[in-house]
């Protein structure tokens, strides 16, 4: 069985640039996973940030972007700001309709 | 503007079957391409996929919960039912359901409802 993997935290200075990640235990991530990120705070719903890869949700910032990065999908924050700490979800499209959330990326914004 | 709801049981007994429903609003199940799915969150855990109803009936469970889980839609009401059997402790979740739109994604999400299974 397939595992999407994240890193399970990430730490980023306010104003600075983080990338996190969404891999495959076996196997490499390309667009064909439609990869969708969602951002989370703690007792809230999560929020879609990205899907197809690279596209923005309605309202979403310019400085979430999407991409892929070698064999995994990619969420890069560009400018952190303190309200960016949460957890991060990608989702990806496995085929068949078959869906998979990764674990997840705790992030702190210090 | 698109909404959606979750309403059940926030309490069920281990072996029980839970029901959850979602009730929508700003879109119709009947339009092409859309769907609602059911998304469950255990307790300081990751999200979980659960499974999706598709607008021409079509429905895809989680493998591993698969014998477990029904979905089913009413769309004169606006209402997605799921169905989950034999209940146990570990079902304990957050479960949310989400309107999914094209390009395999769920674009908005309703608040969830927290279920526990103790007895």
């Amino acid at each position: 069985q397939t595992v999407v993997t994240q890193e399970p935290s990430f730490s980023v200075s306010p104003g600075g640039t983080v990338t996190l990640t969404c891999g495959l235990s076996s196997g490499s991530v390309s667009i064909s996973y439609y990869p969708s990120w969602y951002q989370q705070t703690p007792g809230q719903a999560p929020r879609t940030l990205i899907h197809s890869t690279f596209t923005r949700s309605s309202g979403v910032p310019d400085r979430f972007s999407g991409s892929i990065l070698g064999n995994k999908a990619a969420l890069t924050i560009t400018g952190a700001q303190a309200d960016d700490e949460s957890d991060y979800y990608c989702l990806l499209y496995m085929g068949s309709g078959i869906w998979v959330f990764g674990g997840g990326t705790k992030l702190t914004v210090l | 503007q698109i909404t959606l709801k979750e309403s059940g049981p926030t309490l069920v007994k281990p072996t029980q079957t839970l029901t959850l429903t979602c009730t929508f609003s700003g879109f119709s199940l009947s339009t092409s391409g859309v769907g609602v799915g059911w998304i469950r969150q255990p307790p300081g855990k990751a999200l979980e996929w659960l499974a999706l109803i598709y607008w021409d009936d079509d429905k895809r469970y989680r493998p591993s919960l698969k014998s477990r889980l029904t979905i089913i839609k009413d769309t004169s009401k606006n209402q997605v039912v799921l169905r989950m059997t034999n209940m146990d402790p570990v079902d304990t979740a957050t479960y949310y359901c989400g309107h999914y739109g094209w390009l395999f994604h769920f674009d908005y999400w309703g608040q969830g409802t927290l279920v526990t299974v103790s007895s």
